[in-house]
C-alpha cells in the first residue's frame, strides 16, 4: 500500500517567515495531493491540493509543489502569520479513491509573533 | 463542498460499555463516509470504508467485530466502539467525499473518546 513520509515533525518560524514541509509518497499510481490543516481539537481542512498533471499550484500565501519523478511534494507557506499556526498533514490518494487516503504524520507549526 | 455532522464531540463511558458516533452528510447524499482514529499528536489512520447498504470494508488490523459501522442511509453512518477499553480512548473522525470528483475530504468535527 501507499507509505506518506513528512518531514519535519515540528516547524517553528518567526512571523513573516516563510515555512516548507515535505512529504514523499511510494505508490506512482497516487495523483491526487492534497494538504489539511488543523487546529487543537478540530476537523481538518483542506488547504491546497495538486494533481499529478501539474507541478505547482498556488493560493494567495500558499503553494504546493510536486516531482512526481522522485515522488515527493512540498507545502509552501510565505509571510507566515500566528493565525497559521497549527498541525498540517499531506496525503496522497488514487482520485478514484480520495476517501481511502494516505496521511503523513504531520507537522506542528508554530508561527512566533 | 459539504456539511459533516458527527455526534457526540465527545462522550465520556466506562469500561466495558458500548458507545454509537453518528457521522452525518447534511447537504447531500454519501454512499460512502470513511471512519479514522487519531490518537494524539499523530496521524489519522483510515479505519474502515463504510458502504451504504452494504458491509464496511475494513483496514487491516482493524476488529470489525469490536468496531460496528452501519451505514443504514445515505446520509447517516454510524460506528459503534462495543466492548470498550481505555486503549479505545481516541479522536474519531469521518469523512466524505462528493461525487464527481471524488477528491476533498470533508471532515466531521470529531469525537473525542475517553474510556475510564
Amino acid at each position: 500500500g501507499e507509505n506518506v513520509e513528512q518531514h519535519p515533525s515540528t516547524l517553528s518560524v518567526q512571523e513573516g517567515d516563510s515555512a516548507v514541509i515535505k512529504c514523499t509518497y511510494s505508490d506512482s499510481a497516487s495523483n491526487y495531493f492534497p494538504w489539511y490543516k488543523q487546529e487543537l481539537g478540530k476537523r481538518p481542512q483542506l488547504i491546497i491540493d495538486i494533481r499529478s498533471n501539474v507541478g505547482e499550484k498556488k493560493d494567495q500565501r500558499i503553494a504546493v509543489t510536486l516531482n512526481k519523478t522522485a515522488k515527493h511534494f512540498s507545502l509552501h507557506i510565505t509571510e507566515t502569520q500566528p493565525e497559521d499556526s497549527a498541525v498540517y498533514f499531506c496525503a496522497a490518494s488514487f482520485n478514484t479513491n480520495a476517501g481511502k487516503s494516505t496521511f503523513g504524520d504531520g507537522t506542528t507549526l508554530t508561527v512566533k509573533p | 463542498g459539504a456539511v459533516v455532522s458527527q455526534h457526540p464531540s465527545w462522550v465520556i463511558c466506562k469500561s466495558g460499555t458500548s458507545v454509537k458516533i453518528e457521522c452525518r452528510s447534511l447537504d447531500f447524499q454519501a454512499t460512502t463516509m470513511f471512519w479514522y482514529r487519531q490518537f494524539p499528536k499523530q496521524s489519522l489512520m483510515l479505519m474502515a470504508t463504510s458502504n451504504e447498504g452494504s458491509k464496511a470494508t475494513y483496514e487491516q488490523g482493524v476488529e470489525k467485530d469490536k468496531f460496528l459501522i452501519n451505514h443504514a442511509s445515505l446520509t447517516l453512518s454510524t460506528l459503534t466502539v462495543t466492548s470498550a477499553h481505555p486503549e479505545d480512548s481516541s479522536f474519531y473522525i469521518c469523512s466524505v467525499i462528493v461525487p464527481p470528483g471524488n477528491t476533498e475530504a470533508f471532515f466531521g468535527q470529531g469525537t473525542r473518546l475517553t474510556v475510564v
